[in-house]
């Protein structure tokens, strides 16, 4: 069954602590992505991929990491510098970053509580 | 900066009416548009897209969007909405000098009333 997974659904953390998030695609896509989607504002990108240990900022990468160092997976690291953590996380990936096949194919996301 | 603009935050109708969200984009280049939708607890799908040739494009679940160059917009119809199209919908732009990201409107709530 293909597609996009995200673990876990629900995640809670105290602040000042560092959270992972995962995100599994058996698409063969080369491109990744993550974003951050809040009420009345759309989904914002965070960072991208294009290939394996290639990865761009997107606009609002301050506070956030991430590693690409298998083409399936992409995690994004919240760190505590991140000013306001508390939001909808989602994940994204493309069979390829422009042209034909850019289509972007979402996960379910992850929700994250800073408490 | 590029963006894309939803005017609609909040539609509500009732079964059977006619719909038209409105997107517009702020770039003169070359864009891809895609109109997603996100059901109640479900994954963001896509709806329909636009790369080039026939403006007009059709997609899933009866949903229409028309791509108009002049007016930098590409709006989403459907001419008859059934309840189970309540979600969010969500135009966004591939933008190719920005190295393929895709920049996402706002969103609009879509409440059908039975």
């Amino acid at each position: 069954d293909g597609g996009i997974t995200q673990s876990p659904k629900y995640l809670f953390r105290k602040e000042g602590q560092n959270v992972t998030l995962s995100c599994e695609q058996n698409l063969n896509h080369d491109a990744m992505y993550w974003y951050r989607q809040d009420p009345g504002q759309g989904l914002r990108l965070i960072y991208y991929s294009q290939i394996v240990n290639d990865f761009q900022k997107g606009d609002i990468a301050e506070g956030y990491s991430v590693s690409r160092e298998k083409k399936e997976s992409f995690p994004l690291t919240v760190t505590s510098a991140q000013k306001n953590p508390t939001a909808f996380y989602l994940c994204a990936s493309s069979a390829r970053l422009a042209g034909t096949g850019n289509e972007q194919f979402f996960g379910p996301g992850t929700r994250l509580t800073v408490l | 900066a590029q963006s894309v603009s939803q005017h609609n935050h909040h539609v509500i109708l009732s079964e059977a009416a006619s719909l038209e969200l409105g997107c517009n984009y702020s770039y003169g280049g070359t864009v891809n548009l895609f109109w997603y939708v996100q059901y109640p607890g479900q994954h963001l799908q896509l709806l329909l897209k636009y790369f080039s040739g026939d403006p007009l494009v059709k997609g899933i679940k009866g949903f229409e969007a028309e791509f108009i160059k002049s007016k930098f917009s590409f709006n989403l119809r459907k001419p008859s909405v059934q309840w189970s199209d309540t979600a969010e919908y969500f135009c966004a732009a591939l933008i190719y000098n920005q190295g393929g990201k895709l920049i996402f409107g706002q969103g609009t709530e879509l409440s059908v009333k039975p």
